[in-house]
């Protein structure tokens, strides 16, 4: 079956640094794959998406590459700030009828000022 | 746009009883429905897919006479927890289908049961 595994976190970086999240998925056919943003005390929001091997999300400065040769799907950012202090989900969806979405478990990101 | 309300945020109920969790979206039409629940520290577990107007899809090992699901409307759907026991205290969060790409989801409902 579809499974996303996700760098374990937490994720403690200072303001202005290099984020990298890395996301690998196993799935049958080829999915579409996106990232979730959690902020506190919130719920899910979609940061960006990619439905195509090579294809580029992007989204408030944070970028992620459909690597089909590699499953791939890291989450970066050049310059975190404080803002962004959130848990961050990679999905997957192998589409069909019903839009199913498969999740990492999350990595917790702090950043301080 | 694409708003999706939970109610409660949070319940507190007693073990035995049953507590209903209503899913909401306030802008626009949502012909699929998902519940997830989201432990501590984990990732979500989609429990059920609910589609208007037709029974829900429930996923391996999720107990559909304990989760009862009822979607009667492109805007409504609810997630009743029967007889409750403390071990469904957990994060239970809706999200709403648009397109094949992609969900809305609810601020999600904390359940603990006592």
């Amino acid at each position: 079956g579809d499974s996303v595994t996700q760098m374990e976190g937490p994720v403690t970086l200072s303001e202005e640094a290099f984020l990298t999240i890395n996301c690998t998925y196993t799935a049958t056919g080829y999915p579409s794959l996106f990232w979730y943003v959690q902020y506190p005390g919130e719920g899910l929001q979609l940061l960006l998406k990619a439905t195509k091997a090579d294809d580029k999300g992007s989204n408030k400065g944070f970028e992620a590459t459909y690597r089909k040769e590699t499953t791939s799907f890291h989450l970066e950012k050049g310059s975190v700030q404080v803002s962004d202090s959130a848990v961050y989900f990679c999905a997957l969806s192998s589409g069909g009828s019903n839009y199913k979405l498969t999740f990492g478990k999350g990595t917790l990101l702090t950043v301080n000022p | 746009g694409a708003v999706v309300s939970q109610h409660p945020s949070w319940v507190i109920c007693k073990s035995g009883t049953s507590v209903k969790i209503e899913c909401r979206s306030l802008d626009f039409q949502a012909t699929t429905m998902f519940w997830y629940r989201q432990f501590p520290k984990q990732s979500l577990m989609l429990m059920a897919t609910s589609n208007e107007g037709s029974k829900a899809t429930y996923e391996q090992g999720v107990e559909k006479d304990k989760f009862l699901i009822n979607h009667a409307s492109l805007t409504l759907s609810t997630l009743t927890v029967t007889s409750a026991h403390p071990e469904d205290s957990s994060f239970y969060i809706c999200s709403a289908g648009t397109d094949i790409y992609e969900q809305y989801f609810g601020p999600g409902t904390r359940l603990t049961v006592t």
